[in-house]
């Protein structure tokens, strides 16, 4: 089976540019995250969405950051404009229920901003 | 931010030896877990842990909840070079919004 799936593992960008970041769960998994990971640092959650709803995007900083999944499957997480402090790796997860913790990574996709 | 605080926050051991570390928080959890993270990874759960008082196993690993429901233990036994990496405990509560929290992790360095 399948594991969650993220694109691109890199992306080096400079300040005030765009990026996007695109997640494939695992199949059947309903719930879906969005997670900062700073460097040594835990993951914290950005967005959490139960199918196509966004349940909990308190902590999505929304002057520059969005997010969709529209078909309650893949999701894309965007950041407009960069900014240098953006710098970090983003890592999505997933899990069949959102009650107990157990949750799925991808490998994450590591942002350097210039 | 970090609601969670583990320790030690680095760890340099010797092949074999046993290693313990732990995790504390000022709210009350409801599942606690514990997760490795490899360079360049995701974190991967290691152990669940859903009962005040409760000791699991997985392998060479031993994690405890607490009885207070504020804090978390991991223990490995023997260490392999493979064990190296970053050790999170994470908490979710069930009241409110059911946000899985983390720790700032524990970097377990393995002298051979």
């Amino acid at each position: 089976e399948a594991g969650v799936v993220q694109s691109p593992r890199y992306k080096i960008i400079e300040k005030k540019q765009p990026v996007a970041f695109w997640c494939n769960p695992i199949s059947g998994h309903n719930t879906l995250y969005w997670y900062l990971q700073n460097l040594g640092q835990g993951p914290e959650l950005l967005i959490r969405y139960e199918n196509e709803e966004a349940v909990d995007d308190s902590q999505l900083p929304k002057d520059r950051f969005s997010a969709e999944r529209l078909k309650g499957v893949d999701s894309t997480l965007k950041i407009q404009p960069a900014e240098l402090g953006d710098s970090a790796v983003y890592l999505c997860a997933s899990s069949q229920t959102s009650s107990f913790g157990e949750l799925f990574f991808g490998e994450g996709s590591r942002l350097t901003v210039l | 931010g970090q609601q969670l605080n583990q320790s030690p926050q680095s760890m340099f051991i010797q092949e074999g030896e046993d290693v313990s570390m732990n995790c504390t928080s000022s709210s009350i959890f409801n599942t606690w877990l514990w997760y490795k993270q490899d360079p360049g990874e995701g974190p991967v759960l290691l152990i669940a842990l859903y009962k005040a008082g409760e000791l699991t196993s997985n392998g060479r690993l031993t994690a405890q909840f607490g009885i207070t429901r504020k804090d978390s233990f991991l223990n490995i036994s023997a260490s392999i070079p493979s064990d190296v990496g970053i050790y999170f405990c994470a908490g979710q509560k069930i009241q409110g919004a059911q946000k899985l929290v983390f720790g700032q992790g524990t970097r377990l360095t393995i002298n051979p």
